[in-house]
């Protein structure tokens, strides 16, 4: 199945400043998802980049306050601006893996804390 | 009313004990069921996938499902330790294009020693 790194695996940042999480596959995919796991809740699909062009957001989740990349088919990141302590979760990316199971495979995921 | 159920726990069982968790859905255009286990500090790893209904084994874990209840199951036998983590049911519907996953709250299982 693919494996993905992603980075960093935690942080705490100051309220107004924004993160770039990145998120690295070792094959190629066609779509990647952001999701959003806030404390003691199930995961929230924030959006979906396709490589080459913008990204689906969900409802709820806007590009301005999450803006994505996806400059190929192994990379991408997810940004999340002005951050208010209301943003403090795990931010995760996953990939569709089809090697043998119709599954999906979810980096390590990214704790962030806004103080 | 949520598209997917999931009693949030904790739930905490004796080692050696059969474990069932649940989850209920809403939306019958949804075919394919899985449960992925979460290890505190990690990502979510897929356990069992299952297509439609019926029943599929792999080792100590058995999924079901019941399309005609909308109605999920995973059973664990002869739980261990290791096996504490939450577990998250999701679903999906037709595997062409963009179906989103859609996940149940997550439920915490502890087995004790």
């Amino acid at each position: 199945s693919a494996v993905i790194s992603q980075k960093p695996s935690r942080d705490i940042c100051q309220r107004g400043t924004s993160l770039t999480i990145q998120c690295q596959v070792d094959s190629q995919v066609t779509m990647m998802f952001w999701y959003r796991q806030q404390p003691g809740q199930s995961l929230t699909l924030i959006a979906t980049a396709n490589q080459g062009s913008e990204a689906t957001y969900e409802s709820g989740f806007v590009i301005d306050k999450f803006p994505i990349s996806r400059p190929n088919l192994t990379f991408s990141t997810l940004t999340v601006s002005n951050m208010s302590p209301e943003d403090s979760s795990i931010y995760l990316c996953s990939v569709e893996d089809w090697s043998g199971n119709y599954g999906y495979t979810f980096g390590s995921g990214t704790r962030l804390t806004v103080v | 009313q949520k598209e997917v159920e999931q009693d949030p726990g904790p739930l905490s069982v004796p080692e050696g004990a059969i474990v069932s968790l649940n989850c209920t859905y809403s939306n019958s255009a949804f075919q394919y069921f899985m449960w992925y286990r979460q290890y505190s500090r990690k990502g979510p790893e897929l356990l069992m996938y299952t297509y439609s209904s019926g029943n599929k084994e792999d080792g100590r874990f058995t999924a079901q499902v019941d399309k005609s209840s909308k109605y999920i199951s995973l059973f664990i036998r002869d739980s261990q330790p290791s096996d504490s983590a939450t577990y998250l049911c999701a679903m999906r519907g037709s595997i062409q294009g963009a179906q989103k996953l859609v996940f149940g709250q997550g439920t915490r299982l502890t087995i004790n020693p």
